[in-house]
């Protein structure tokens, strides 16, 4: 299976501040690989797919880069609705396997 | 509008069964491969299993953890998949959610629409 690990698993940041979340594969995945976001008691929300392809109706704050095994979400501007826990996974091969969780706190 | 819509979720003793369903509306159903994953309390994602639309043939797969376990199916004119537990243990204690893909001989499209999910508690 492969391994996916996010960087940091939390982090404090205040409304405005640029936000960057790392995920590294532990083998190649080339670009095949989402970002969701999800809030307490709430399902996930797709953000980003095919690594930096923005998801129709998702704020443009948001971006994805990356290919191989290392991968960043960035957040340019941090807005309230913001603050939750980012997952990034991978879709290269079966299983589908998620990183820990990066939670973003209010600072 | 895009909908997805889990039931069947609730307290069953260990070695129990359950199904779980989602109903799907606002897109075409037949169109898409069905997906189901789950999160433990307080924990992480885990997908769980996954089914082609039958363009592709319908073929499922599992998460090692549930196969032989669990089986997924499908009812398009119904717009509704299945996921069939069985030999429950504590360990599938978590939310299962259920998610669509697009799927044209690989992942195209990854789980844009999720349901609200259903807690399936497993406990004696």
């Amino acid at each position: 299976d492969i391994q996916m690990t996010q960087s940091p698993s939390t982090l404090s940041a205040s409304v405005g501040d640029r936000v960057t979340i790392t995920c590294r594969a532990s083998q190649s995945i080339s670009s095949w690989l989402a970002w969701y976001q999800q809030k307490p008691g709430k399902a996930p929300k797709l953000l980003i797919y095919k690594a930096s392809s923005l998801e129709s109706g998702v704020p443009s704050r948001f971006s994805g880069s990356g290919s191989g095994t290392e991968f960043t979400l960035t957040i340019t501007s941090l807005q309230p609705d913001d603050f939750a826990t980012y997952y990034c996974q991978q879709y290269n091969s079966n299983p589908w396997t998620f990183g820990q969780g990066a939670k973003v706190e209010i600072k | 509008e895009v909908q997805l819509v889990e039931s069947g979720g609730g307290l069953v003793q260990p070695g129990q069964s359950l199904r779980l369903s989602c109903t799907g509306s606002g897109f075409t159903f037949g169109d898409y491969a069905m997906s189901w994953f789950r999160q433990a309390p307080g924990k992480g994602l885990e997908w769980v299993s996954f089914i082609k639309s039958n363009a592709y043939g319908g073929t499922a797969d599992y998460a090692a953890s549930v196969r032989g376990r669990f089986i997924v199916s499908r009812d398009d004119s119904g717009s509704i998949a299945y996921l069939q537990m069985n030999s429950l243990k504590t360990e599938d204690t978590a939310v299962y959610y259920c998610t669509r893909a697009l799927w044209l001989d690989l992942l195209v499209h990854p789980f844009d629409y999720w349901g609200q999910g259903t807690l399936v508690t497993v406990s004696s």
